[in-house]
């Protein structure tokens, strides 16, 4: 029979294009946010975080934006290459708490 | 630095067994984190502990489930008996401190049950 699971949205990308990667957080108490990738096989890595004083932050060729009005936030991923291949995930963490709640990811293919 | 190490990798077992997941933490972070991944849920998170105290269990789906930390360098996560609907990936993470840091997670343990 048919499997019944998360349906991960997925971004498929050009090579040498830019992503970008949107996640819709629950909690307006949240204070401050991740970016995870996951690899096949492996475990979520840390990409890149950003507080709820802040509306952007950036790395090496990664830019978070947090737009609090709304609960968004977004990963911009720049020249994106096939190693940047995996499922990304936005957690967000509540102020006074210690607990990351995950979102469902999104699957992001980098076509050569 | 090591990272998070969690065995075995992969175990598989026959439904009723005990299974039982181990986690060394980075050494250093004080908090401690277990994760269950599956496609019908996502990343769920099941317990936590600070400086080895177990804070908040609430995401334990069931008394089968049991965690513990006997010391900042180890925990287990204990399954008896175990179920075939247990089947997932088991991943457990460290932070340095509570809130406001990125957690380190290690590369899961992938169980099925049969």
């Amino acid at each position: 029979g048919e499997s019944v699971g998360l349906h991960l949205p997925t971004l498929s990308v050009q090579e040498g294009d830019n992503s970008i990667i949107n996640c819709a957080y629950s909690n307006s108490a949240s204070d401050y946010f991740i970016w995870y990738k996951q690899e096949s096989g492996k475990g979520p890595q840390f990409i890149i975080d950003i507080r709820s004083n802040m509306d952007k932050r950036q790395g090496q060729r990664v830019t978070v934006l947090l737009n609090k009005t709304v609960k968004h936030l977004s990963l911009q991923i720049a020249a994106t290459q096939p190693g940047d291949s995996a499922v990304y995930f936005c957690a967000e963490n509540m102020a006074g708490g210690n607990k990351l709640v995950f979102g469902a990811g999104t699957i992001l293919r980098v076509k050569s | 630095d090591a990272g998070v190490i969690q065995s075995p990798r992969h175990e598989v077992t026959e439904m009723g067994q005990e299974v039982t997941l181990r986690c060394k933490p980075i050494s250093g972070h004080n908090s401690l984190f277990w994760y269950r991944q599956t496609m019908m849920r996502g990343l769920e998170l099941l317990i936590y502990f600070n400086n080895n105290v177990p804070i908040d269990d609430s995401g334990m789906p069931e008394d089968r489930f049991s965690a513990k930390m006997p010391n900042a360098s180890f925990s287990t996560l204990k399954i008896q008996p175990s179920e075939p609907r247990d089947s997932a990936v088991y991943f457990c993470a460290s932070s340095p401190t509570g809130g406001h840091y990125g957690y380190t997670f290690g590369s899961g343990t992938r169980l099925t049950v049969v």
